[in-house]
C-alpha cells in the first residue's frame, strides 16, 4: 500500500519554462515532506522540505505547496534548466524518535535545451 | 557533501551466498539508515539505526540483517543472497529526529544476484 504517490513517472519541459512535479500522500499523520533530487549512478540530495504547519515553502528557483485537505504537494521550479534534469523523489515523515522517511516512487524530469 | 561512503560500489554475486556491504560516515551522526531502490518502488527503508547497537527493521526488512558496533559504521548483510534482492542500496545518515533534519545519501552500491 503506498502511502505517498508520484502518479507521473515522467515530465518533458523547455528550458525557461515551469516544471510541476506532484505528490500525493494516504497518511494523515504525516507531518514532514520533502523532496530528494537524484542524477544517475548518484545517492540522492536533499532539495526543499516543509512542515504541515506552513502552505508554502521557497528557496531560490524551488517552492513547495502544501495542501493538507487534498494530502497532495507539489515543487514548482521556476525557471527550468537543462542541470534540472533528474529524477525527483517526494518523501514523508510521521515524526516519532526514527524519522523515518517514506518515498514516493520518483519523477523523471527533463528540461530540453 | 556529507562524508559518506559506501562499500563495495559494485558487486555481482551468486544465489545463496552471504553479502555484506557496509556503510561509513564521518560526521558523527546518531541515526543511519539502509534503503533499496527499485524501478516502480522508489526508496524502500531496510533497516535503520538510532544508535550503536540499537537498530530496528523497516518495511521490507526480511532477508536483511543488520549491525552497528559503533558510530560510524552500519553494515547490511544479506545472508543468502536471492535474485529478489538484486538492487540499488543506499546508506543515509541523520543528525537528530528533530523536524528538518534531513537524512544525507551515501553513493549507492550496486548489487547483482545471479
Amino acid at each position: 500500500d503506498q502511502q505517498v504517490k508520484q502518479n507521473s513517472p515522467s515530465l518533458s519541459v523547455q528550458e525557461g519554462r515551469i516544471s510541476i512535479l506532484n505528490c500525493d500522500y494516504t497518511n494523515s499523520m504525516f507531518d514532514y515532506f520533502l523532496w530528494y533530487k537524484k542524477y544517475p549512478a548518484e545517492g540522492p540530495t536533499f532539495l526543499i522540505s516543509i512542515s504541515s504547519i506552513k502552505d508554502k515553502n521557497e528557496d531560490g528557483r524551488f517552492t513547495v505547496f502544501l495542501n493538507k485537505s487534498a494530502k497532495h504537494l507539489s515543487l514548482h521550479i521556476v525557471p527550468s534548466q537543462p542541470g534540472d534534469s533528474a529524477v525527483y523523489f517526494c518523501a514523508a515523515s510521521e515524526g516519532g524518535a526514527t524519522n523515518k522517511l517514506i518515498f514516493g516512487t520518483g519523477t523523471l524530469l527533463a528540461v530540453q535545451p | 557533501d556529507a562524508g559518506i561512503t559506501q562499500s563495495p560500489r559494485h558487486k555481482v554475486t551468486e544465489t545463496g551466498t552471504p553479502v555484506t556491504l557496509r556503510c561509513h560516515q564521518t560526521e558523527n551522526h546518531r541515526y543511519m539508515y539502509w534503503y533499496r531502490q527499485d524501478p516502480g518502488h522508489g526508496l524502500r527503508l531496510i533497516h535503520y539505526s538510532y544508535g550503536v547497537k540499537d537498530t530496528d527493521k523497516g518495511e521490507v526488512s526480511d532477508g536483511y540483517s543488520v549491525s552497528r558496533s559503533k558510530t560510524e559504521d552500519f553494515l547490511l548483510t544479506l545472508e543468502s543472497a536471492t535474485s529478489s534482492q538484486t538492487s540499488v542500496y543506499f546508506c543515509a545518515i541523520s543528525e537528530s529526529q528533530d523536524r528538518g533534519h534531513e537524512q544525507f545519501f551515501g553513493p549507492g552500491t550496486r548489487l547483482t544476484v545471479l
